[in-house]
């Protein structure tokens, strides 16, 4: 098992482009969320799936889009980069679809936005 | 507003040293996690905890949380150089249900 993939690794944008971050994960999980990390922060979650068709969000969702069309993938789409946008985000799954169930992460996509 | 403060979030020590971590929060939650970070990679689970005053050991590393279900904490015993990464304490909040995590703490460990 691949477990959690995420492409690309490293991005560079520009103020005002727009981008998909790809997350796949191959262990059938049904839950799926996507984080920010930020130093001093933690990890911040922006929006979360519980199965496909179903999305909602997190606790910083603004200037993100994800949708769920299947189980394996989750994408997370970036509509008009900023600045502040600059972080490294990760994608996690777990099993049973409860939130204190094992996160799976994958290895995190570090984004720069000039 | 950040639910649950670490402490300290940095420590720098020498090998063979003890160390604790604390994970506090004014809430009461229904679980709390343990994650270790190395650099370029995601977290990976080290430990849940459930029940209030509960106490598990993973070889040197023990970890605690608190009887009221509002804290924790992470002991290293004779720290070793493998120890070093960033900790993350994450927990589910009773009245949200959804994992939130620590701010972290980077822990060095010098040989």
């Amino acid at each position: 098992n691949a477990g959690v993939t995420q492409t690309p690794k490293f991005q560079v944008l520009k103020t005002g482009q727009s981008m998909t971050l790809q997350c796949a994960q191959d262990m059938n999980h049904e839950y799926m969320s996507w984080y920010r990390q930020d130093p001093g922060m933690g990890l911040r979650l922006i929006h979360y799936s519980v199965g496909a068709g179903i999305t909602d969000q997190g606790e910083v969702p603004n200037g993100y889009n994800v949708s769920r069309s299947t189980t394996e993938d989750f994408p997370l789409r970036l509509l008009s980069a900023a600045p502040s946008q600059t972080s490294v985000y990760f994608c996690a799954s777990n099993r049973a679809g409860r939130s204190r169930d094992e996160q799976f992460f994958g290895p995190g996509t570090r984004l720069t936005v000039l | 507003t950040q639910l649950l403060e670490q402490s300290p979030q940095f420590l720098s020590i020498q090998e063979g040293e003890n160390l604790t971590v604390y994970c506090n929060s004014s809430s009461v939650f229904s679980s709390l996690q343990w994650y270790r970070q190395e650099p370029g990679e995601g977290p990976v689970l080290l430990v849940t905890v459930v029940t209030g005053g509960e106490v598990k050991k993973l070889k040197r590393l023990t970890f605690q949380f608190g009887d009221a279900r509002k804290d924790s904490s992470l002991h290293i015993t004779a720290a070793q150089p493998g120890d070093t990464g960033l900790y993350l304490c994450a927990g589910v909040p009773r009245n949200t249900g959804k994992l939130i995590f620590g701010q972290g703490t980077t822990l060095q460990v010098k040989p």
